[in-house]
């Protein structure tokens, strides 16, 4: 139990185009999905915290309009990376919280070109 | 300030060669201690959780083990498998949905 899947698992875009990236809780309903970056050989890094049914909490340097957050429902959040840019080329995972445990979606590896 | 400090950040073993790594933390109101498994291009995986001090864990050849002001994730005999970044995190404060993560230290268990 406790299953996280996240779609696309790869994407490569042109620069200046939005991309969505969606992260499900497939066996239980999550309240809390948190989404981070990471980078080549470095730690998890913390973009924002999504609640479902209000506004995400984002991390101070992480530009809202930037990366737009929509938690929807119990099992679906999606990450929106608007006008995309070469910098914003990274890993992002999403986590889904249940009975106080994060569990990781596998990952969505961004590539702007 | 509220903090987790992983050491050491790399770890090399031979096949066989138990160790251990340590997740050092200072948090105000410990409300659980994660520890997950990395690999490469992938998401973290859940290992263990532990809530309080003297607890312990097992799985296969891992065992994490919780003080008041550490956690250890000991290695028994490890296997190439093995290999990846180990991850540890914490949740603390009134805020449930607070976690404090460490940076990961990376094993690689050599044939």
């Amino acid at each position: 139990g406790a299953v996280v899947s996240q779609h696309p698992s790869w994407v490569i875009c042109k620069s200046g185009t939005s991309v969505k990236i969606e992260c499900r809780s497939l066996d239980f309903q999550a309240t809390t999905m948190f989404w981070y970056r990471q980078f080549p050989k470095q730690s998890l890094m913390l973009m924002a915290t999504s609640n479902e049914g209000s506004k995400a909490t984002y991390e101070q340097g992480v530009e809202k309009d930037k990366f737009l957050i929509n938690h929807a429902s119990l099992t679906l959040s999606t990450l929106t990376v608007t006008s995309a840019h070469p910098e914003d080329s990274s890993f992002y995972i999403c986590s889904a919280v249940r009975a106080e445990t994060q569990y990781f979606g596998p990952g969505t590896r961004l590539l702007v070109l | 300030e509220d903090q987790v400090t992983q050491s050491p950040e790399a770890l090399r073993l031979q096949e066989g060669e138990s160790s251990s790594l340590n997740c050092s933390y200072t948090v105000s109101g410990l409300r659980g201690l994660f520890w997950y498994r990395q690999d490469p291009g992938k998401g973290p995986e859940f290992l263990f959780t532990l809530y309080s001090a003297g607890e312990e864990k097992e799985k296969e050849r891992l065992k994490a083990t919780l003080t008041k002001k550490e956690s250890f994730l000991h290695i028994t005999a490890p296997k190439p498998e093995d290999s990846a970044t180990y991850l540890c995190a914490v949740q603390a404060g009134e805020n449930f949905n607070k976690f404090y993560f460490g940076s990961g230290t990376k094993l690689n268990v050599k044939p």
